[in-house]
């Protein structure tokens, strides 16, 4: 079963609003949770790192202030799009690693989220 | 700079039959991950397999094996007894070198699996 949860798993809304997305590990704890952004038909792309107890990590060119991160337990970050406009609209999907051990070879995506800004 | 390449952009296989997908990958670091997933339509990323740059052996996850060939830098995916459900997007990533669990990810291949 699904050990990374996203929610919603679509939204649209309205130029200028915001949106938030909820990603959680379900079963494990995770002080470190990813953000991805997947346009149609490319691969995905790394916005930024969550952290809990600290602030995140950005990537180049990604603004932090459009796109603010939330770790706020060790098992939920949160994505917010601030003021959202048409460009926006992606494929946004977290992911949390899961670490067996000193082992760090699985790393879980959730289902992700449609946002379609109008 | 660390790169993942994924040079076939469609590949097509009949069911039942064996496919493989390629994957190279380029790092200095001598410590790093190689990962596999699927995303079907619907989005999720699902996680088919890893291999470590460490691991002696090539990794088996059922009907996926990695064909790890360290000195030529690839990790290609081999699907057996390939499925109509096997139909899909599959991306090649590697875990970005230091501590971290970063993960850069390849263009993907689209895999149509015909009866």
């Amino acid at each position: 079963g699904a050990v990374v949860s996203q929610h919603p798993s679509r939204v649209i809304c309205k130029s200028g609003t915001s949106v938030k997305i909820e990603c959680r590990s379900l079963d494990f704890q995770a002080t470190t949770m990813f953000w991805y952004r997947q346009f149609p038909k490319q691969s995905l792309m790394l916005m930024a790192t969550s952290n809990e107890g600290s602030k995140a990590t950005y990537e180049q060119g990604v603004e932090k202030d459009k796109f603010l991160i939330n770790h706020a337990s060790l098992t939920l970050s949160t994505l917010t799009v601030t003021s959202a406009h048409p460009e926006d609209s992606s494929f946004y999907i977290c992911s949390a690693p899961r670490t067996r051990g000193y082992s760090r070879e699985t790393q879980y995506f959730g289902p992700g989220t449609r946002l379609l800004v109008l | 700079a660390q790169k993942i390449t994924q040079t076939q952009p469609g590949m097509f296989v009949q069911e039942k039959e064996a496919v493989t997908l390629d994957c190279t990958y380029d790092t200095s670091d001598p410590s790093y991950g190689l990962f596999w997933y699927k995303q079907p339509s619907s989005g999720e990323m699902i996680f088919l397999i890893y291999q470590g740059s460490y691991d002696q052996q090539n990794a088996t996850e059922g009907r996926y094996s990695l064909n790890f060939q360290k000195a030529r830098k690839s990790a290609n995916l081999v699907i057996s007894a390939s499925q109509l459900g096997d139909s899909a997007m599959y991306f090649c990533a590697m875990r970005e070198a230091g501590n971290t669990d970063k993960l850069i990810f390849g263009t993907g291949t689209r895999l149509q699996v015909f009866p």
